[in-house]
């Protein structure tokens, strides 16, 4: 059980826009911690596509869009394309635990 | 540029210690604010935290598995050294270490090695 929750699995077909929740507690996103989004490839590192709730590190596509507010977290993706399928992870800090958090990460499917 | 590598023990055998090393490049963990830290995969499932450590030596550990890991660093090899005790089969994951960047609100991790997968069985 991830202290962050996320849906297992997304979907979009290519050209849409997709959005992927990530909702945590009073400890981490609602005590104020930023949120940062990975994307990981099936054998692969993760890698940093979104960080501090909506900045993107150099090289991520501009395609990739985050927010947060309250206790929730979100990563958009608009004009999906086939390249981006992947799974996607949340990341914060929790002050109840001291350290990093993950979500349980989802499955984005480009049909 | 930012490069970490892991490397240990590809099996291990319930009980024993599994000590990975994560040596880097283009940081030095002696510079005020720096930090590596170790998160693992299980087979299909999802990342989780296990330690982090700073540029001052400072630690923080996963609280479920804080009593079975110790980390530590080597400013003058670059290198960062992970240790587990008392593995079980449930240990087996890949093991990646990456490095730390801070937010005026937290913590992420903006370069990670390409991971090691460590199976733990007799």
């Amino acid at each position: 059980q991830s202290v962050l929750t996320q849906p297992p699995s997304v979907s979009g077909a290519p050209g849409q826009r997709v959005t992927i929740s990530c909702t945590g507690s009073s400890s981490n996103l609602g005590a104020g911690y930023d949120v940062h989004w990975y994307q990981q490839f099936p054998g692969a590192a993760p890698k940093l596509v979104i960080y501090a709730n909506n900045n993107r590190p150099s090289g991520a596509p501009d395609r990739f869009s985050g927010s947060k507010s309250g206790t929730s977290a979100s990563l958009t993706i608009t004009g999906l394309q086939a390249e981006d399928e992947a799974d996607f992870y949340c990341q914060s800090f929790d002050k109840s635990l001291s350290g990093a958090v993950f979500g349980g990460g989802t499955r984005l499917t480009v049909l | 540029q930012i490069t970490l590598k892991e490397s240990g023990p590809t099996l291990v055998k319930p009980t024993q210690t599994l000590t990975l090393t994560c040596t880097f490049s283009g940081f030095s963990l002696s510079t005020s604010g720096e930090g590596v830290g170790w998160i693992r995969q299980p087979p299909g499932k999802a990342l989780e935290w296990l330690t982090l450590i700073y540029w001052d030596d400072g630690k923080r550990y996963s609280p479920s598995l804080k009593s079975r890991l110790s980390i530590t660093k080597d400013t003058s090899r670059d290198q960062v050294v992970l240790t587990m005790t008392n593995t079980d089969t449930v240990d087996t994951a890949t093991y990646y270490c990456a490095h730390r960047r801070i937010t005026a609100a937290g913590q992420y991790f903006d370069r990670w090695g390409q991971g090691t997968l460590v199976t733990v069985s007799s």
